[in-house]
């Protein structure tokens, strides 16, 4: 029973150009959104977050866009550069004092010079 | 500036041996997490802490234990190791409850082979 689910398994985009990696749950007690990166052989950092009760965020390239009427989440990195090469995952919380995290299966993203 | 820091970073066990892994972070952090990614898969938690003394069960705890007797420490125990054990395991901490995310802060992992 996958609650936060990444279909994408990988992406290739050229450098220069949008890199948008998608992400859907099913909890609607979910309430604060997570994406963060990870290099082969490191644990995951932190990226960019949004709290259910906005629909957008950025954070200089990176910009979250939170649809919550299709729980539908995705985030456009522009321009991707191949440093931005990396697995991203998404990651939500629930709501009251739970504060851990359900993670999707990821996205391998490729940004070729 | 350490951080979070896992050992061993590699691992090979056999079948029904026993290890520890240890997590250690110097950053006075109340809550700890221990999870695992299998490949190809997103993370998942096992066990959690939320200060010295105090555990709980995450998602996939059956064959593993855990102690919390000082802040700074989370050992993970497996006490009689399966092939389904194969997996990186990465320990993480954070200071207070915090939904934006960025004060969790995750160990490099520790690579695990049971053969």
């Amino acid at each position: 029973d996958q609650q936060v689910k990444q279909n994408s398994p990988s992406l290739s985009v050229q450098e220069g150009r949008i890199s948008i990696l998608n992400c859907d749950y099913t909890n609607s007690m979910f309430d604060y959104f997570l994406w963060y990166k990870k290099y082969p052989a490191e644990g995951p950092t932190f990226l960019i977050s949004i709290s259910s009760i906005k629909d957008k965020n950025e954070d200089g390239r990176f910009t979250v866009f939170l649809n919550k009427s299709a729980k539908h989440l995705s985030l456009h990195i522009v321009p991707s550069q191949p440093g931005d090469s990396a697995v991203y995952f998404c990651a939500a919380m629930g709501g009251g004092s739970n504060y851990k995290l359900t993670f999707g299966k990821g996205t391998l993203l490729t940004v070729n010079p | 500036n350490a951080g979070v820091t896992q050992t061993p970073k590699f691992r090979i066990l056999k079948i029904g041996q026993s290890m520890t892994l240890q997590c250690t972070q110097d950053m006075n952090h109340n809550y700890m997490y221990w999870y695992r990614q299998d490949p190809g898969m997103g993370l998942k938690l096992i066990y959690y802490s939320v200060g010295a003394g105090i555990t709980d069960k995450g998602e996939v705890p059956n064959g593993y234990n855990v102690s919390r007797s000082t802040t700074e420490d989370f050992p993970l125990r497996l006490e009689l190791a399966a092939p389904s054990q194969t997996s990186v395991y990465f320990c993480a901490s954070s200071y207070r409850p915090d939904r934006s995310g960025n004060t969790i802060y995750f160990g490099e992992g520790s690579w695990l082979t049971v053969v």
